[in-house]
């Protein structure tokens, strides 16, 4: 069964102080690992896809890493704004149009200014 | 990124009664969409697929008498909770993929803003 797990699952920064959430997951045959941010009370606005081994996204302050066995949301000078919480999800090759995402319980960020 | 739109945003029903959730892709069209049900603090579940003109495929564990799912249009799916009771209280969220790139191996899903449903 594939799993995701993300650390810490709370995280708190001072404006400016840069870090980095953690997503661990198992799973067979990777097709796409994925971070969301979710605000409260809202539903997951997407970030970005990585797919091999290596990749790397950038978006404003935010850069997400892949390996075989974790994903890293890097985090740059964050803002206040920024605070939300983080979800990673797994999509695993089930063959066809087959189409499931398995997410982890997600990292909630604060940024104090 | 494509737009998902559902309605209501919030929803408090007597136990028994029957609720129902709309789900618009406002921009694209869908063939498939995703039901997802969210607890406090917990991960998203998917809860069932949503094909348009042909039966929903449901997780395991999830009820399809009790979670009836419709999907009439490329752009509409429907989730009616039957005979709620507290403890269908949840968030649930529709998705959908966005297939004009034309690329089955995209990866992008878009959620609506979710239903926030309560149970008394």
């Amino acid at each position: 069964e594939d799993q995701v797990t993300q650390s810490p699952e709370a995280l708190r920064l001072q404006e400016g102080e840069s870090s980095s959430l953690n997503c661990s997951y198992t799973v067979s045959g990777l097709r796409g690992l994925f971070w969301y941010r979710q605000d409260p009370g809202k539903g997951p606005e997407f970030l970005f896809t990585l797919y091999s081994a290596g990749e790397e996204k950038e978006k404003e302050r935010l850069k997400a890493t892949l390996t075989k066995k974790e994903s890293f949301l890097h985090i740059t000078a964050p803002k206040p704004e920024d605070s939300a919480t983080y979800l990673c999800a797994v999509r695993r090759d089930r063959g066809g149009s087959n189409y499931k995402l398995t997410f982890g319980k997600g990292t909630l960020l604060t940024v104090n200014p | 990124g494509a737009v998902v739109s559902q309605h209501p945003s919030r929803v408090i029903c007597k136990s028994g009664t029957s609720v129902k959730i709309e789900c618009r892709s406002l921009d694209f069209q869908a063939t498939t969409m995703f039901w997802y049900r969210q607890f406090p603090k917990q991960s998203l579940m998917l809860m069932a697929t949503s094909n348009e003109g042909s039966k929903a495929t449901y997780e395991q564990g999830v009820e399809k008498d009790k979670f009836l799912i419709n999907h009439a249009s490329l752009t509409l799916s429907t989730l009616t909770v039957t005979s709620a009771h507290p403890e269908d209280s949840s968030f649930y969220i529709c998705s959908a993929r966005d297939y004009r790139g034309g690329v089955t191996n995209t990866g992008e899903l878009f959620f609506g803003e979710g239903s926030r449903l309560t149970v008394l």
